[in-house]
């Protein structure tokens, strides 16, 4: 069965700091990749996809097959990136509904 | 405006008692979900509908069920059986390359 991991509950770091939230997946076929994001006393909302590239508030993401991973990353944080971030994965066959990581709470301090 | 409209924002429910959550949209899209959020565990798929008069069970649908009446009604009850209910309920649909609109959620206590 398909699986994804955020391995860090928490994570914070200074602003103007670089930034790594992790996610790793299991699954044997090919997935597609996102991060959804949750600001204090907002719907959740999704940041990126890996299929699009894009570079989203200063936030990248790319898919890494060979170690199953989709980390997302941040050259510079700012303290309005606070929030929850979860990562999520769609099966190419089968059910079309997403999986999602535990997420990861990232603190940016001033 | 356009969007997904979860009620009630709060809900109570007393031990033995099943109630329902109420999810509507106005995406005009075929697919809605129903997840829990727990702290430290993610989102967990309790049912989903892919199409009006068709549904699904998803990995944690026992205690739970749901109806598909209306594209744009996607109505949750969580029953007696439901051992642990007290939790943050989200409802989404999805759009044709599978991203995801969500509501603002109904966090249910049991009292």
């Amino acid at each position: 069965a398909q699986r994804v991991t955020q391995p860090e509950k928490l994570l914070s770091v200074f602003k103007g700091a670089p930034v790594e939230l992790k996610c790793n997946y299991s699954y044997s076929g090919s997935p597609e990749l996102f991060w959804y994001v949750q600001y204090s006393r907002q719907r959740l909302q999704l940041l990126l996809r890996h299929i699009s590239r894009e570079s989203i508030k200063g936030f990248t993401a790319d898919l890494n097959k060979g170690e199953t991973s989709f980390h997302l990353k941040k050259p510079f944080a700012q303290e309005e990136d606070s929030a929850m971030y979860y990562c999520a994965l769609l099966m190419d066959t089968g059910r079309r509904a997403l999986t999602f990581g535990s997420g990861t709470r990232l603190q940016v301090q001033p | 405006d356009g969007g997904i409209t979860q009620s009630p924002k709060y809900l109570f429910r007393k031990e033995g008692q099943n109630v329902t959550l109420s999810c509507e949209q106005n995406l005009n899209h075929d697919a809605m979900y129903w997840y829990r959020q727990d702290p430290g565990q993610g989102l967990r798929l309790i049912y989903y509908s892919q199409i009006v008069n068709d549904f699904q069970k998803g990995d944690i649908a026992e205690g739970y069920s749901v109806s598909r009446e209306k594209k744009e009604s996607f109505p949750l009850t969580v029953t007696s059986a439901q051992k642990n209910p007290t939790a943050f309920y989200l409802c989404a649909t999805q759009d044709r390359n599978y991203g995801y609109t969500f509501g603002s959620g109904t966090r249910l206590t049991v009292v």
